[in-house]
């Protein structure tokens, strides 16, 4: 029944690595949404897309990109991770505009 | 500008009693308004979302809350709460439908004493 799917649910990384986390979802929303969320600073919003093929950049964008090859399908890319993105990661996707999300499970990636 | 308060970082209340948690919201336009609930090591579970009309919405588990326009408060309730409530809740605000970025309170821990 979960409608917003993250994998993997733990990851440890070493520093300078590629790291990518999938998200998926079956709600048939347009919108997806990349948060991390990190003691003292809340949710904070990394990327977010309108539809397959469309990825813009929130409020966090550096060291990450994102790509949304369908409506299903969210991912997250770290190409060079680091250590200071060691955090929890959530993937979200929303009814419209404005309007309320659905989040996944989360992502603990660690960057050593 | 658009910004979400919870001016209580913890709440504790005994198994049964009734809860409120407060939210207030400052918002330039027309506000969309949500409770989110977070257990330990999950994603955020919306609880209950307010657009418009009937300023008292209903949501899971028994929660509602009251939006308020002219005290630009959206406070969460329930009648009798149970240990299982025990989680952070967060009070978010959209800019409704002029964009896509929502507006997260700090939260609020909620312990409930069985």
């Amino acid at each position: 029944e979960a409608a917003v799917t993250q994998s993997p649910r733990n990851k440890v990384a070493v520093t300078g690595g590629k790291v990518t986390l999938s998200c998926n979802q079956t709600n048939n929303h347009n919108n997806m949404y990349w948060y991390r969320q990190d003691t003292g600073h809340g949710l904070r919003l990394i990327h977010y897309s309108y539809g397959a093929g469309s990825t813009e950049k929130g409020d966090i964008p550096d060291g990450y990109k994102a790509s949304r090859p369908s409506q299903e399908n969210f991912s997250l890319i770290l190409e060079l991770a680091t250590p200071s993105q060691t955090s929890v990661y959530f993937c979200a996707s929303g009814e419209g505009t404005g309007r309320a999300l659905y989040f996944g499970a989360g992502t603990r990636l660690s960057v050593l | 500008a658009q910004s979400v308060t919870q001016p209580d970082a913890r709440v504790t209340v005994s198994e049964g009693a009734s809860l409120q948690l407060r939210c207030k919201y400052s918002s330039s336009g027309t506000p969309y308004l949500f409770w989110y609930v977070q257990y330990p090591r999950q994603g955020l579970q919306l609880l209950l979302k307010y657009y418009s009309g009937d300023p008292v919405v209903q949501g899971v588990n028994g929660f509602e809350a009251e939006f308020s326009k002219s005290n630009s408060s959206f406070h969460l309730r329930k009648a009798s709460v149970h240990w299982s409530d025990s989680a952070v809740y967060f009070c978010v605000l959209s800019a409704g439908n002029m964009g896509y970025k929502l507006t997260f309170g700090t939260g609020t821990s909620l312990l409930v004493d069985p």
